[in-house]
């Protein structure tokens, strides 16, 4: 067990719809990072936030939108649903401030089906 | 481009049979090159931290090294419980694209008893 919840486990929408991923971070780590993963292109980075505050953004589309919350814990939403969001989005944790922080804490992920 | 490649993309061993990963990366002043193993249906659970060419770090049967150009992931007489995608990572070279880690799309490893 890595620390690291996500909720929901799994998840079935429909295209142009809307839905909310939440992560809650090993306890005491400030840094959730969320990453999508799927079976053509591997594990993508998404975006990055250290005590509340985006630190980094990677390939994260417009219609993807994250934040962390005082309490620390992070939600990533994701509207206007397509085919081709279904993939796995893992929410990871460090406890690291610095510039990179290569150990990381995944959590089990939320498997996102579109239908 | 910063890019990390990792081959083969999968391998069965017999158990007790030896064999290595690579990883190959291009990216400029590496600042860290991270091994994780992924279970199925489970999140990537790391195992180790190289920095510099020549650096070796070893844990149980699995022996990781690294050169300026890749990385080895050795294992020795792997067991069945050894079965696992083994994914390798590295931070954007400076000047590169924002973000922490760019992930290769990893080894899928079999052991069959």
């Amino acid at each position: 067990d890595s620390g690291v919840t996500q909720t929901p486990k799994h998840l079935i929408t429909a295209t142009g719809q809307r839905v909310t991923l939440r992560c809650s971070p090993r306890s005491g780590d400030l840094s959730v990072y969320w990453y999508q993963q799927s079976l053509d292109q591997g594990l993508q980075f998404l975006i990055q936030y250290y005590n509340g505050e985006e630190r980094a953004k990677g390939n994260i589309l417009e219609r993807f939108s994250a934040q962390q919350f005082p309490d620390l814990h992070s939600e990533l939403n994701l509207s206007s649903l397509e085919l081709g969001d279904s993939a796995l989005y893992f929410c990871a944790s460090s406890v690291q401030a610095g510039e990179v922080a290569g150990e990381l804490f995944f959590g089990e992920g939320s498997r996102l089906t579109v239908l | 481009e910063d890019q990390v490649t990792q081959s083969p993309e999968a391998l069965r061993l017999q158990e007790g049979e030896s064999s290595s990963l690579n990883c190959s990366y291009t990216v400029s002043g590496l600042r860290g090159l991270f091994w994780y193993r992924q279970d199925p249906g489970k999140g990537p659970e790391f195992l180790f931290t190289l920095y510099s060419a020549g650096e070796e770090k070893e844990k149980e049967r699995l022996k990781a090294t690294l050169t300026k150009k890749e990385s080895f992931l050795h294992i020795t007489a792997p067991k069945p419980e050894d079965s696992a995608t083994y994914l390798c990572a590295v931070p954007p070279g400076r000047g590169g694209s924002q973000g922490n880690l760019i992930f290769g799309k990893g080894t899928k490893l079999s052991v069959k008893p």
